[in-house]
């Protein structure tokens, strides 16, 4: 198949305190992931990507992180923000970009 | 740069009318893309060209809908005629064109038929 799903569709966290948004994918072919943030009425921008010869990659304050074997990925927000309140998408590339679901993050004061 | 470019920003029209959705991407990136956000079927992959070549249309709901890029630094998006299920917002999005490379998206245009 080619489905590339998230497991919760919402994440509610304190400021200050880590997120961590998991993507599920289905196809093992796949060689390419990227994290896309969208904030409200604003398109996708680009946060992260990760190819499958890895297994994490760090940003500025970002993290992914790749484990092929159950077909798994993860985003990893240190100290999160207010700013960081936005739907957050992974997406798998292989020629073009199919989207997961979302899973929406709301930061509380 | 100034990013990709889509236009309008939003567009209301009665249904049968049609309606283009313009996109500029990104001057020397080769890839073009259509998307359409609905809160039920969330991002949907519409079409997408390569060097202005269409590439895959199977995101094209039905022929009502059609795409077109004359050049690389244009695209357009028709649906003739609008019906309200159209209603959604329409991203164009642009990529160098490797292959491993994040796409950059633009703003969107929010199409209502009422």
């Amino acid at each position: 198949g080619e489905s590339v799903g998230l497991h919760l569709p919402t994440l509610s966290v304190q400021e200050g305190d880590n997120s961590i948004i998991n993507c599920a994918y289905s196809n093992s072919a796949s060689d390419y992931f990227i994290w896309y943030k969208q904030e409200s009425g604003k398109g996708p921008q680009f946060i992260i990507d990760i190819r499958s010869n890895m297994d994490k990659r760090q940003g500025q304050r970002v993290t992914v992180l790749l484990n092929k074997t159950v077909k798994h990925l993860s985003l990893q927000i240190a100290a999160t923000q207010p700013g960081d309140s936005a739907v957050y998408f992974c997406a798998e590339n292989r020629r073009k970009l199919i989207f997961g679901q979302g899973t929406e993050l709301s930061v509380k004061p | 740069d100034a990013g990709v470019i889509q236009s309008p920003r939003h567009e209301v029209t009665e249904m049968g009318q049609e309606v283009t959705l313009r996109c500029k991407p990104i001057s020397g990136h080769n890839s073009l893309f259509w998307y359409r956000q609905t809160m039920m079927r969330g991002l949907e992959l519409l079409i997408y060209f390569n060097n202005n070549v269409p590439i895959d249309d199977s995101g094209m709901p039905e022929d009502r809908f059609s795409a077109k890029m004359p050049n690389a630094s244009f695209s357009t998006l028709k649906i003739q005629p609008s019906e309200p299920r159209d209603s959604a917002v329409y991203f164009c999005a642009s990529s160098p064109g490797t292959g491993k490379d994040g796409y950059t998206f633009g703003s969107g245009t929010r199409l209502t038929v009422v």
